[in-house]
């Protein structure tokens, strides 16, 4: 079926940096563009980028702009985010989450979510 | 501050009928489709409305959406106490370039 897992959140210091990844089975990968989402402890749903189906087109939203950067491997069905200069803000929650073939600002496959604490 | 504003909390009985409603803006939802998720406790948001009004395969007609203007509005009729969740709205941006969310609406069947 349908599956998306993220892996590599953790704790990290302010300032420092991250890998997320996201393996992607059950579709092909390579056809869809991909988002990533976060959630704040207890709090709502906030995009964070998007990556078109063959990389050639990516958007960030202004708060991770010049620190984030989303990337993907078709070959590897792995989407990517790389968190550089993490604020205590960036806690979260972060999914990984399919754009459907109807259009890009949507998100019909979620995945569970990785936990990123910045904390010193 | 979210783009789009919900209200925080809504209840009905179980077998009920509720509304949620999502206000934009013409820059959001006044030129584009609204979408909205629901996120169980401890869970990931599922697409349960796209395009304002369509539902993915698999989601229970008494789940609806609608559009006017700049708002729209989730309805869900015959609650269960097995909708109790939280519900968002989400849209494309054209000023900001991006998807932005509403703060969640948080159903409780009573």
């Amino acid at each position: 079926q349908v599956q998306l897992v993220e892996s590599g959140g953790g704790v990290v210091q302010p300032g420092g940096s991250l890998r997320l990844s996201c393996a992607a089975s059950g579709f092909t990968f390579s056809s869809f563009g991909m988002h990533w989402v976060r959630q704040a402890p207890g709090k709502g749903l906030e995009w964070v980028a998007f990556i078109r189906y063959d990389g050639s087109y990516i958007l960030y939203a202004d708060s991770v702009k010049g620190r984030f950067t989303i990337s993907r491997d078709n070959s590897k069905n792995t989407l990517f985010l790389q968190m550089n200069s993490l604020r205590t803000e960036d806690t979260s929650v972060y999914y990984c989450a399919k754009v459907p073939h109807w259009g890009m600002s949507d998100f019909d496959v979620w995945g569970q979510g990785t936990m990123v604490i910045v904390s010193s | 501050q979210s783009v789009l504003t919900q209200p925080p909390s809504v209840s009905a009985a179980p077998g009920q009928k509720v509304t949620i409603s999502c206000s934009g803006s013409n820059s959001n939802i006044g030129n584009n489709y609204v979408s909205w998720y629901q996120q169980l406790p401890g869970t990931a948001p599922k697409l349960l409305i796209y395009d304002n009004n369509k539902r993915p395969s698999g989601i229970p007609d008494r789940f609806s959406g609608s559009k006017s203007g700049t708002s729209g509005t989730l309805g869900i009729t015959g609650l269960q106490t097995g909708d109790e969740a939280d519900y968002y709205c989400g849209t494309w941006d054209s000023s900001l370039s991006g998807v932005v969310f509403g703060g969640g609406t948080k159903l409780t069947v009573l």
